[in-house]
C-alpha cells in the first residue's frame, strides 16, 4: 500500500510554456499532498502544501501564481509551472500524506524531470 | 529554505560493515522519517520516529528519536552493494502542520 505516481516522469518544454505536472495517490486517498523541488545533489525543498477541496498554502519564496497548485480529489494534485524559464529546470516531487494510524508518514511519487529549454 | 544538518555528508565503506549517520538540529521535532533516494526517484521511507528516545527496527535499519528531540540517528548494519543512495532524515516542527524540513543528505556507497 501507499503508492504514489507522477506524470509525466520526465518533460522538455520551450521557454515561456507551461506545463502541468500530476501526482496521483494510487491506493489511499489523501487529503493534503506536497509538492518539493530538488536540484542536482542537493536536498528536497518544500514549495507548498495542496489541501483538497482548498486553496494551496505556499513558502516562503514560493510564487504562487507560476506555481499552480490543484487539488481537486482525493488522489489527484497537479503542478502547473506557468511560463516556464530554464532556471525552472528540476526534478519535482510530490508526496501524499496517508491517513489513518500513521498519519504523519508521507510517500513520495517517482518524480518528474523538468528541462526548459 | 530551513535545512536539517546531516552527517557525514558523504561515505565510502566496504561490504558488509556497519554504517551509521545522524541528523542534527537547534530546533526541537515532534516527528523523525528517514528515507532513501536513488539517482533519479523519489525517497522511499524507511523508518518512521514518533516518540523522544524511540528505537525503531527495520530489517538491517535501526533509527533512534533523539532524547533532546533535536536529532536523530540511522544505523545500517552489514551493509551490501544495493544500501548505495542518498539517506535523508526529515523533522516535524510542528504537529498538526504535517510539513517536514528535510536534511542535507548522507551519500552512502558501498564497495563491493
Amino acid at each position: 500500500g501507499a503508492v504514489v505516481s507522477q506524470h509525466p516522469s520526465r518533460v522538455i518544454c520551450k521557454s515561456g510554456t507551461s506545463v502541468k505536472i500530476e501526482c496521483r495517490s494510487l491506493d489511499f486517498q489523501a487529503t493534503t499532498m506536497f509538492w518539493y523541488r530538488q536540484f542536482p545533489k542537493q536536498s528536497l525543498m518544500l514549495m507548498a502544501t495542496s489541501n483538497e477541496g482548498s486553496k494551496a498554502t505556499y513558502e516562503q519564496g514560493v510564487e504562487k501564481d507560476k506555481f499552480l497548485i490543484n487539488h481537486a480529489s482525493l488522489t489527484l494534485s497537479t503542478l502547473t509551472v506557468t511560463s516556464a524559464h530554464p532556471e525552472d529546470s528540476s526534478f519535482y516531487i510530490c508526496s501524499a500524506r496517508h491517513p489513518g494510524q500513521n498519519s504523519y508518514e508521507q510517500y513520495f511519487g517517482p518524480g518528474t524531470r523538468l528541462t526548459v529549454t | 529554505g530551513q535545512q536539517l544538518n546531516q552527517s557525514p555528508q558523504s561515505m565510502f565503506i566496504q561490504e558488509g560493515e556497519d554504517v551509521s549517520m545522524n541528523c542534527t538540529s537547534s530546533s526541537i521535532f515532534n516527528t523523525w522519517l528517514w528515507y532513501k533516494q536513488d539517482p533519479g526517484e523519489g525517497p522511499v521511507l524507511l523508518i518512521a520516529l514518533y516518540k523522544a528516545g524511540e528505537l525503531t527496527s527495520n530489517g538491517r535499519l535501526t533509527a533512534q528519536f533523539g532524547i533532546t528531540r533535536k536529532d536523530s540517528f540511522l544505523n545500517i548494519s552489514a551493509s551490501i552493494p544495493s544500501d548505495v543512495g542518498i539517506y535523508f532524515c526529515a523533522g516535524q516542527l510542528r504537529s498538526g502542520t504535517y510539513k517536514y524540513i528535510f536534511g542535507t543528505g548522507t551519500r552512502l556507497k558501498v564497495l563491493a
